[in-house]
């Protein structure tokens, strides 16, 4: 099925350093969707992207939706220990109003 | 927001037996969506669950294996039958508002 490549897969940094990571695909989405998902527990949603071009912010996380519809980034500032987790992005793909394609993953580790 | 949860929160189950998961939301929602969650993998969908109809299954899924259940607005189930070491995984209920998706805790199932 349609794949989203996330990178980097895993990471590690140390605490107050910035962190990007991105989403890419070859087909075209009408949203983007990130997620963070701590060990034993479901994802929560982070930030949603509705519109080309959108930049969007939740605290020290910002997203942004690519112009050509078929990427998006996530970044992180000054990271702390509590944002070690796996981060999805999501989408919908167009023509798919409810189904939510899934980003393979990154794996954020803060080293203190 | 919703609240939705999901029971059991964990189970280990014998080869060739049948379990039951159960996923609830406090507030009622359309459209209800079951995902597995493979150790160490992103999220797959399952099927997407609608009050009153049969279940729309994603390819490589089917009825027999994963029967589903949407009585009402507020609640389904899952059942995994016959189940094998393969199954072992963690499996996530969701509900959509709007383009969004919101995840319950998941059920992490280990099959011997």
């Amino acid at each position: 099925g349609q794949q989203l490549n996330q990178s980097p897969q895993s990471m590690f940094i140390q605490e107050g350093e910035d962190v990007s990571m991105n989403c890419t695909s070859s087909s075209i989405f009408n949203t983007w969707l990130w997620y963070k998902q701590d060990p034993g527990e479901g994802p929560v949603l982070l930030i949603a992207l509705y519109k080309a071009g959108e930049l969007t912010s939740n605290g020290r996380l910002t997203a942004q939706f690519g112009i050509t519809r078929k990427d998006s980034f996530l970044n992180i500032s000054a990271s702390i220990p509590s944002d070690v987790g796996i981060y999805f992005c999501a989408g919908h793909l167009t023509g798919t109003a409810s189904k939510l394609t899934f980003g393979t993953g990154t794996r954020l580790q803060v080293t203190l | 927001s919703a609240v939705i949860s999901q029971k059991p929160s964990r189970d280990i189950c014998q080869r060739g037996t049948s379990l039951t998961i159960q996923c609830q939301v406090d507030s009622q929602v359309t459209m209800m969506f079951w995902y597995r969650q493979q150790p160490g993998q992103s999220l797959t969908l399952i099927a997407t669950a609608n009050q009153g109809s049969e279940a729309t299954y994603e390819s490589g899924f089917v009825i027999d294996k994963f029967p589903i259940s949407r009585p009402n607005l507020t609640f389904s189930t899952l059942t995994v039958s016959n189940m094998s070491p393969e199954d072992s995984s963690i499996y996530l209920c969701s509900f959509s508002f709007s383009y969004e998706q919101f995840f319950g805790p998941g059920t992490r199932l280990t099959v011997l």
